[in-house]
């Protein structure tokens, strides 16, 4: 039972180039997050999804593209990257109003 | 828009000390306030308060969520060094597809 999974685990990009961030879980959960966490800012949310081929923008959404084809995979897309997007990103699900579940996050830098 | 405010930012203290953490929020149509501590990675689940006045107790870790002036406070007696950590206050409103808003963090380091 691997819980929540994220690939890849590290990625140096160059700006401009683009890249996709997958999260998979086990867990069946019908919710699924993805944040951003950077120093001093906490965890801030980029897009959700309250459900297979759903998906919502969050707080800071702006650079990135989200989908969600299959219940069990959220995708996190850089279309262009940039420096600015040099973070550490987490996936996180939920089965409604519990706790939330993290992947080990994805460190991505930019330069 | 949904506020966490965590203080204090950052803390050192001495193995076997008494800490205390706290969090405020600011949320409309509030639903729980959660406790995760993160060391390199992943944060893990803490707490989830939802009634105010309840205290959650783990071992060494206790929490307990005041509604009416809006913190919640997170205690650890007899500190370790493997407390050391991240400590993330979130809050969740109703209606909100569950999503979470987290504070800044609070970072505690304990040393022998």
């Amino acid at each position: 039972n691997a819980g929540v999974t994220q690939t890849p685990k590290f990625r140096v990009l160059k700006t401009g180039q683009s890249m996709t961030l997958l999260c998979a879980q086990d867990m069946n959960h019908e919710y699924m997050y993805w944040y951003r966490q950077d120093p001093g800012m906490g965890l801030r949310l980029i897009h959700y999804s309250v459900g297979e081929g759903t998906t919502a923008k969050g707080e800071v959404p702006d650079g990135y593209n989200v989908s969600r084809l299959k219940k069990q995979n959220f995708l996190l897309g850089l279309e262009s990257a940039a420096p600015s997007q040099t973070s550490v990103y987490f996936c996180a699900t939920k089965r409604g109003a519990t706790e939330a579940f993290f992947g080990q996050g994805t460190r991505l830098t930019v330069v | 828009e949904d506020k966490v405010v965590q203080s204090p930012l950052s803390l050192v203290v001495h193995e076997g000390d008494t800490v205390t953490l706290n969090c405020s929020y600011e949320v409309t149509n509030f639903r729980s306030l959660l406790w995760y501590k993160q060391e390199k990675k992943a944060p893990t689940f803490l707490f989830m308060l939802t009634s105010s006045g309840i205290e959650k107790k783990s071992g060494r870790l206790s929490s307990i969520l005041d509604k009416k002036e809006l913190f919640s406070i997170l205690n650890i007696t007899a500190t370790q060094t493997g407390d050391s950590a991240v400590y993330l206050c979130a809050v969740e409103a109703t209606g909100t597809a569950s999503k979470l808003t987290f504070g800044t963090g609070t970072r505690l380091q304990v040393t022998l």
